[in-house]
C-alpha cells in the first residue's frame, strides 16, 4: 500500500472556523491532490501540487487554500467553513507520467460544517 | 469543463453474471492512461485496471477487462463471474491537461444481487 496518511479522519466544525487538513506520504511522489467527494459529483479536484511551493487550482477551488512545503506533506485550509465544504475529502499522490500516471489515495478525511 | 460521462448512476447484476460499466471522455492528449477505480464501503479508492491509450489491445485483470475505443472516446468495464465482494462504486478517469490530473466520473454504484 501506497504511505498516505490522512489526518485528521474525520472533524466535526461550526461555520465559520478554519479548518486545516492534513497529507502526508512517504513515497517521495512529486504530485499530490486534493479532491472532494460529494454525492452525485464523484471526484472533484480541488488543488493539486507539482512540486515543494508549486501549486495550482482545480475545478472546484473557491474558499480552499493550499500548501507544500515539504515533499511529504501538503496541507488543506478552509479560511472559514460553510456548510457547503461538508464533504469527504481524499488526498493523492502520483508519481506522474514519469510512472504509471496511476494515483494512489488516502482512507479519506470526513468534514462536517454545522 | 468536465466532459466525462458515466451514464449510469446504479446498475445491479446477479452473482456470477457478467456486467458492462460505460464511461465515456473528452481528452485533447494523444498517448495517455485511462484507469476504473472501485470503492467499497471502506471508502478506500482502489484501482481496478488501466488502459494504456497508445495500445490497441483492451486490458485485462482476472475477471475484469475494458473495452476501449479510442476514436469514440469510450472506455468500458466488464465484470465476468461477478461476486459479492464487486459491489462497490465505480470510477472511471481521465487525464486532462499535461496528462497529470486526473477527471473522474460521478460514478455507477453497483449491487451485486445472491
Amino acid at each position: 500500500d501506497a504511505g498516505i496518511t490522512q489526518s485528521p479522519r474525520h472533524k466535526v466544525t461550526e461555520t465559520g472556523t478554519p479548518v486545516t487538513l492534513r497529507c502526508h506520504q512517504t513515497e517521495n511522489h512529486r504530485y499530490m491532490y486534493w479532491y472532494r467527494q460529494d454525492p452525485g459529483h464523484g471526484l472533484r479536484l480541488i488543488h493539486y501540487s507539482y512540486g515543494v511551493k508549486d501549486t495550482d487550482k482545480g475545478e472546484v477551488s473557491d474558499g480552499y487554500s493550499v500548501s507544500r512545503s515539504k515533499t511529504e506533506d501538503f496541507l488543506l485550509t478552509l479560511e472559514s467553513a460553510t456548510s457547503s465544504q461538508t464533504s469527504v475529502y481524499f488526498c493523492a499522490i502520483s508519481a506522474g507520467q514519469g510512472g504509471t500516471g496511476e494515483l494512489f489515495f488516502g482512507e479519506g478525511s470526513r468534514l462536517t460544517v454545522l | 469543463a468536465q466532459t466525462v460521462t458515466q451514464s449510469q448512476p446504479e446498475m445491479s447484476v446477479q452473482e456470477a453474471e457478467t456486467v458492462t460499466l460505460s464511461c465515456t471522455y473528452d481528452t485533447s492528449e494523444s498517448d495517455y492512461y485511462l484507469f476504473w477505480y472501485k470503492q467499497p464501503p471502506s471508502r478506500q479508492m482502489i484501482l481496478v485496471i488501466r488502459q494504456e491509450a497508445y495500445k490497441q489491445q483492451n486490458a485485462t485483470e482476472n475477471r475484469f477487462s475494458v473495452n476501449f475505443q479510442k476514436a469514440a472516446k469510450s472506455f468500458s468495464l466488464k465484470i465476468s463471474d461477478s461476486q459479492l465482494g464487486d459491489a462497490a462504486m465505480y470510477f472511471c478517469a481521465y487525464p486532462t491537461i499535461g496528462n497529470e490530473k486526473l477527471t473522474f466520473g460521478t460514478g455507477t454504484r453497483l449491487t451485486i444481487i445472491p
